[in-house]
């Protein structure tokens, strides 16, 4: 069964501020996915990614699938970023497993 | 628009009902999901189906049912056999071949059982 770990768990930044979250896994795997869930709880996703690295807007996401290692980056981080962000690996019934969250408050 | 419509967003309850929360969507999509949250805790699986008028449990099933009649519907039953009920559930699609293609998800629906 893979398992899924993501640090740090909390994460306080100021404005502006470059930020990393990283995720690791404990079995290979085909995708691996990046979500956000936002304070009321809607989950919303942002990448899936397989291999190298893929970016929208001031978000980057990369992997390392020999290492089974991903980061999530956000550059010129804001207020309206925070957020609980997720990564999520394939699981063994056809399902995601999902990490437990790191929860991002950036300051003004 | 196209997405994913959980209803109600708070439910409260008293021990020993059963209560049915609501999910809809109108992106076609084949695949739907049940998962839940506490706190502390990544989501987990409840109940997945990958067309209609079929559903497999997840890792957490007892306690829940579910149904598919309907491509755009997948209500699950919390019934007075979960013994914890109280949580965030998030129901959730994607295109058929599951785990290949992103998720979409609803609000969530937060219930509480006292």
């Amino acid at each position: 069964k893979n398992e899924v770990e993501q640090s740090p768990q909390n994460l306080t930044a100021q404005e502006g501020e470059f930020i990393t979250i990283n995720c690791s896994y404990s079995v290979g795997i085909s995708a691996l996915h990046w979500l956000q869930q936002h304070p009321g709880g809607g989950i919303v996703s942002l990448f899936m990614l397989s291999s190298g690295k893929k970016k929208h807007g001031r978000l980057i996401a990369t992997i390392n699938i020999q290492e089974k290692h991903s980061s999530l980056h956000i550059t010129a981080s804001h207020p309206r970023d925070s957020a609980v962000y997720i990564c999520a690996v394939p699981g063994s019934q056809g399902n995601l497993i999902f990490g437990k969250g790191t929860k991002l408050s950036v300051k003004p | 628009d196209g997405g994913i419509t959980q209803s109600p967003k708070y439910l409260f309850r008293k021990e020993g009902q059963n209560v049915t929360l609501s999910c809809e969507q109108n992106l076609n999509h084949d695949a739907m999901y049940w998962y839940r949250q506490d706190p502390g805790q990544g989501l987990r699986l409840i109940y997945y189906s990958q067309i209609v008028n079929d559903f497999q449990k997840g890792d957490i099933a007892e306690g829940y049912s579910v149904s598919r009649e309907k491509k755009e519907s997948f209500p699950l039953t919390v019934t007075s056999a979960q013994k914890n009920p109280t949580a965030f559930y998030l129901c959730a699609s994607n295109d058929a071949g599951g785990i290949g293609s992103p998720l979409h998800f609803g609000n969530g629906t937060r219930l509480t059982v006292t």
